[in-house]
């Protein structure tokens, strides 16, 4: 099983400041990692799917990176509605699928 | 785009059986674009994955849950489904259908998601 840690676990950082969140795979994934960002009540939405590209509807300031075992997510500038938990996802075509342990990002 | 809904009971019993449908709209399950998985997420914790299953019904389970999970599909009605048999009250949590990009050799990520359903094991 591919084991997914994110860090740091919570990140405060001020509005119109950059949020950089890492993952980190325990083997090598090539680029097929996902991001996502879920707010209390609702389901996760994916924001990054190959490491970089961004889905549909998802702004610039959002932008992924990353290859192998190493990837971030960078914010450029906060907005309020950013503050959010963060989860990276690993699909490589073994099973299981895996998800890394979440980022919150709150307001500091 | 493709739109989830999952349904079934918000309280099961401790070891009875949890099933959870998840009806897709805007699409067809059958397309051979997407494996269709599900997801749950224990209170204040992180995503787990349950499994996933093609329209031909090839599945792939997760490991903590694989001996007690069974998924299917009913392309008639556009719908996959969950079993989970034996729950105790770890098994309390949101359960989440995706679609998951991908065709007969790989997968993907999750792109479109239900709403998600509390499912409480209590007696």
């Amino acid at each position: 099983e591919i084991v997914m840690t994110q860090f740091p676990a919570t990140l405060s950082v001020s509005p119109g400041e950059r949020a950089t969140l890492s993952c980190r795979a325990s083997q090598s994934i090539d680029i097929r990692l996902a991001w996502y960002q879920q707010k209390p009540g609702q389901a996760p939405r994916l924001l990054i799917y190959g490491a970089s590209t961004r889905a549909t509807g998802i702004p610039a300031r959002f932008s992924g990176s990353g290859s192998g075992t190493e990837f971030t997510l960078t914010i450029s500038s906060l907005q309020s509605e950013d503050f959010a938990l963060y989860y990276c996802q690993q699909y490589d075509n073994r099973p299981p699928l895996t998800f890394g342990g979440g980022t919150k990002v709150q307001i500091k | 785009q493709l739109q989830l809904q999952e349904a079934g009971p918000g309280l099961v019993k401790p070891s009875e059986t949890l099933s959870l449908t998840c009806s897709v709209s805007g699409g067809s399950i059958s397309s051979g674009r997407y494996y269709w998985g599900w997801i749950r997420q224990p209170p204040g914790k992180g995503l787990e994955w349950i499994g996933s299953i093609f329209y031909t019904g090839s599945a792939y389970y997760g490991p903590s849950l694989e001996s007690r999970v069974t998924m299917s599909v009913d392309a008639s009605k556009n719908q996959f489904s969950l079993i989970l048999s034996s729950v105790t009250a770890t098994d309390t949590a949101v359960y989440f259908c995706a679609s998951q990009a991908g065709d007969a050799n790989n997968w993907y990520y999750f792109d479109f998601w239900g709403q998600g359903i509390l499912v409480s094991v209590s007696s």
